[in-house]
């Protein structure tokens, strides 16, 4: 059985940079069947997908958040990692790692997120 | 990439059943692309409980169902039950201009 968690601060200063980590157990992050996502939930509000990684280290970001997101996998550790940059209250939210499955072509593309962690609530806050 | 759009309540009684949609445009719910859907409880991780469309992940009841026409995917759940309800999102992949994916609002199943 998959499992993932994430861990990282759940306060973090506005301007400053959130760090989190996933670590997958039961399960690769080296398999090329996978993307390796962070989907965040403000407290109240609905989804919203960030990015992804592939093992190869290529990545996909929302692009409303691209200018400030990083993320990196460490296959040595199993885990892959989530920093946004220069944040500020509206990043306060519980921030889920999550594995992505589903096929995409030339012509059609149907992810699904198969497996979650837990999440995280990260508070943004002086 | 634009949210998708869900109806932000729907309620049944139990036994009932109910259609959640979720419209998007022929850039992501539309063409060739298959949606997912999850279900969340108040202080849960989501759940899949519909891929590629229509498929049901192993566990998930048969009174699941999902469906598209054009723009617009649907989730269908029948016999409802008071388990049932939670917040039920759906996901799309947001098209070729950005590669990326994108969630529905959410809908809020009350179940009476």
């Amino acid at each position: 059985q998959v499992q993932l968690q994430e861990s990282g601060p759940g306060l973090v200063k506005p301007s400053e940079t959130l760090s989190l980590t996933c670590t997958v157990s039961g399960g690769s992050v080296s398999s090329g069947s996978y993307y390796w996502s962070w989907i965040r939930q403000p407290p109240g509000k609905g989804l919203e997908w960030i990015g992804y990684i592939y093992y190869s280290g290529s990545t996909n970001y929302n692009p409303s958040l691209k200018s400030r997101v990083t993320i990196s996998v460490d296959t040595s550790k199993n885990q892959f990692s989530l920093k946004l940059s220069s944040v500020t209250a509206a990043d306060t939210a519980v921030y889920y790692c999550a594995r992505e499955g589903g096929y995409c072509s030339s012509t059609s593309c149907s992810p699904y997120f198969d497996y979650w962690g837990q999440g995280t609530l990260v508070t943004v806050s002086s | 990439q634009s949210a998708l759009t869900q109806p932000a309540s729907v309620s049944g009684s139990p036994g009932q059943s109910i259609t959640i949609s979720c419209t998007g445009t022929s850039s992501d719910v539309g063409s060739y692309n298959l949606v997912s859907w999850y279900q969340q409880h108040p202080g849960k991780a989501p759940k899949l409980m519909i891929y590629e469309g229509s498929k049901r992940p192993s566990g998930v009841s048969n009174r699941f169902s999902g469906s598209k026409s054009g723009n617009t995917a649907s989730l269908t759940i029948s016999g409802l039950q008071a388990e049932d309800e939670a917040d039920y999102y759906c996901c799309s992949y947001a098209g070729s201009s950005t590669f990326g994916r994108v969630f529905g609002g959410g809908t809020k199943l009350t179940v009476l």
